[in-house]
């Protein structure tokens, strides 16, 4: 079954505490991206990543680290989580200019 | 940034009824997309129409765009209560980027 998933689906964290997000694709696409939702604030994009080792800054990298080791990979990493990071997270992956398919979101709250 | 903008940001309407949302934007695009999200849930896509396309349908999905006026509108028809839930457009400026609306909160009351 094509997917998009994501770990852990819930995460309750303390200030400071590095955390990474997996997020992992079995349709073979070329772009993955991080998004974080938060109320009123639509979506915003975190990272993206156009291919192997290639990635790029969204609306809002502060804070946040990603890598594309592998094609089917994308973690989003958080060094030093702060409350303001406390949100829902979510994983996308397409061909370029396709279809976006989503994760399941990833719901991080940070002490 | 966020430069598309959905209009309204919440509608409420009688089950049977149509519902029509407007998405505007700013940049010229490849495609606008429009996607479903239930409440906490990840997005799913409902629909893609390219940039010379001016109208296109799924079910009871009916999306237009216009270039123009840099627009678009999603109408559902005959509404079911599963339709509740928020909607997103989504414009794609360039191959690897999509940028994305606020969303319209849709509630369909039995």
């Amino acid at each position: 079954e094509a997917q998009v998933t994501q770990n852990p689906r819930y995460l309750i964290t303390v200030t400071g505490k590095k955390l990474t997000v997996t997020c992992s694709q079995n349709m073979n696409h070329e772009y993955m991206s991080w998004y974080r939702q938060d109320p009123g604030l639509g979506l915003r994009q975190i990272y993206y990543s156009m291919n192997v080792e290639v990635t790029d800054k969204g609306d809002v990298p502060e804070g946040y680290k990603v890598s594309r080791k592998e094609k089917r990979n994308f973690p989003l990493i958080l060094e030093s989580p702060s409350p303001n990071q406390t949100s829902l997270y979510f994983c996308a992956s397409s061909f370029p200019s396709g279809t976006q398919y989503f994760g399941p979101g990833t719901r991080l709250l940070v002490l | 940034s966020q430069q598309g903008e959905e209009d309204p940001q919440a509608l409420s309407i009688q089950e049977g009824e149509n519902a029509t949302m407007n998405c505007s934007y700013k940049t010229s695009i490849n495609n606008l997309q429009w996607y479903r999200q239930n409440s906490g849930r990840g997005l799913v896509h409902l629909i893609l129409i390219r940039s010379n396309e001016r109208e296109k349908h799924s079910g009871r999905l009916r999306v237009t765009l216009d270039t123009s006026k840099k627009s678009s509108s999603l109408l559902i028809t005959a509404s079911r209560a599963a339709d509740t839930a928020s909607y997103f457009c989504a414009t794609d400026p360039s191959n690897y980027q999509l940028i994305w609306g606020a969303g319209t909160k849709l509630i369909i009351k039995p």
